[in-house]
């Protein structure tokens, strides 16, 4: 079935540092792919998407980038800070062809050091 | 912005009984609501898609007869836990499909069985 894998589980890095957070689809059909962050207890925030017709986008210090070849897509974030520390997942969808549903992948714990 | 308000945000309930959670979407109508569970530090699992007026789409794996879903309208999906176990003790989670590929999530219902 449809599996998304997401590496690494956990992450940690220097405040100021980058951090890069990778994501493999198994369905060559998904076309959209949304990034969320999920602090302790909390809901799902939307921090950035990407569609399958664009290989990069850039929001501030967060970008996306997708390789549709290789059915791979990553975060990267810039210039971290203390309140980036959370638990990040991508997903995949198939928009319509797949009920708009999302898979999602198994998360990666985000610590920035002071 | 499209906003899902989910009652309760966490429930304590003894072993045997059934529990309602409840996803309304307050400024926009919500035709596809999607359900989550999620463990202690792990990804959230899709469980049920449900669309307005017609009986949930559940996902492999997740018993029907016992997480019982109604979308009665375009407003207010409801998540029934039937018979809980200390097994079902997780964190619940709605989705709502606010047009296109976007979601907007719940805040969540902590269910813990003793």
């Amino acid at each position: 079935g449809e599996n998304v894998e997401q590496h690494p589980s956990t992450l940690s890095v220097q405040e100021g540092d980058s951090a890069v957070i990778k994501c493999t689809y198994s369905d060559s059909a998904s076309n959209y792919f949304p990034w969320y962050k999920q602090e302790l207890g909390k809901r799902p925030q939307l921090i950035i998407d990407i569609r399958s017709n664009v290989g990069e986008k850039k929001d501030q210090r967060i970008a996306v980038t997708l390789n549709k070849t290789a059915k791979h897509f990553s975060l990267h974030i810039t210039e971290t800070q203390p309140e980036d520390s959370a638990v990040y997942f991508c997903a995949a969808s198939k928009g319509a062809s797949g009920t708009y549903k999302y898979i999602f992948g198994t998360g990666t714990r985000l610590k920035v050091l002071a | 912005g499209a906003v899902v308000s989910q009652h309760p945000s966490w429930v304590i309930c003894k072993s045997g009984t059934s529990v309602k959670i409840e996803c309304r979407s307050l400024d926009f109508q919500a035709t596809t609501m999607f359900w989550y569970r999620q463990f202690p530090k792990q990804s959230l699992m899709l469980m049920a898609t449900s669309n307005e007026g017609s009986k949930a789409t559940y996902e492999q794996g997740v018993e029907k007869d016992k997480f019982l879903i109604n979308h009665a309208s375009l407003t207010l999906s409801t998540l029934t836990v039937t018979s809980a176990h200390p097994e079902d003790s997780s964190f619940y989670i709605c989705s709502a499909r606010t047009g296109g590929d976007g979601y907007t999530f719940g805040s969540g219902t902590r269910l813990t069985v003793v």
